[in-house]
């Protein structure tokens, strides 16, 4: 079946510095890709959609100079989390759409920890 | 705005009894829905979807009815297993192509 891969799986980083996560696509091509967030017992929150080769689409509320996103190949999206600070501590999911199968599936989780 | 609301958690059963989870679901036109399960430290796996009223999506003993009547998707199984202890997610994509919007998701405790 269709697999979607995150890197890293998970990170600790301090304070002020920026964390990179990658989503890829590893066996469909993915025009669109969506990033979303969880917190511990909480549901999944759609922070932004990510559109090969075109500007990504931000949720309101979701600060796109913060949480930076690139989406350069169709089967890979980056999104980089600026300046991290505690509070964006937090689990952060992908997805990537296989368009075929009008059906997204998920990466496995990047456990973000910001001390 | 389109939503999702799931039945609240924990759910706690014993080995071999049957299962039910409560998703209805507020949406114009006519969404697609799915069930996710997120298995202890795991990404979301899709359980099982539905396109259109009346479908019935299936999967691992796991089935859902799409009922535009009712605007419900409830989750049901005959006889869980403790295998199947995991958060389950009933979603909604209101458009091809489109973002997933999830319920809270439903904890799933199964004790043999």
């Amino acid at each position: 079946g269709a697999v979607v891969s995150q890197h890293p799986s998970r990170v600790i980083c301090k304070s002020g510095t920026s964390v990179k996560i990658e989503c890829r696509s590893l066996d469909f091509q993915a025009t669109t890709m969506f990033w979303y967030r969880q917190f511990p017992k909480q549901s999944l929150m759609l922070m932004a959609t990510s559109n090969e080769g075109s500007k990504a689409t931000y949720e309101q509320g979701v600060e796109k100079d913060k949480f930076l996103i690139n989406h350069a190949s169709l089967t890979l999206s980056t999104l980089t989390v600026t300046s991290a600070h505690p509070e964006d501590s937090s689990f952060y999911i992908c997805s990537a759409r296989d368009q075929g199968k009008n059906t997204q599936y998920f990466g496995p989780g990047t456990r973000l920890t910001v001390l | 705005g389109n939503s999702v609301t799931q039945m609240e958690g924990p759910v706690t059963l014993s080995e071999e009894a049957f299962l039910t989870i409560n998703c209805t679901y507020t949406a114009t036109g006519y969404p697609s829905l799915f069930w996710y399960v997120q298995y202890p430290g795991e990404g979301l796996q899709l359980l099982l979807k539905a396109t259109k009223a009346d479908d019935k999506g299936s999967n691992k003993g796991f089935e859902a009815t799409y009922r535009k009547e009712t605007t419900s998707f409830h989750l049901e199984k005959g006889s869980v297993q403790v295998s199947d202890s995991a958060v389950y997610f009933c979603a909604l994509s209101d458009q091809a192509g489109t973002a997933l919007i999830f319920g809270k998701g439903t904890t799933l405790s199964v004790s043999s």
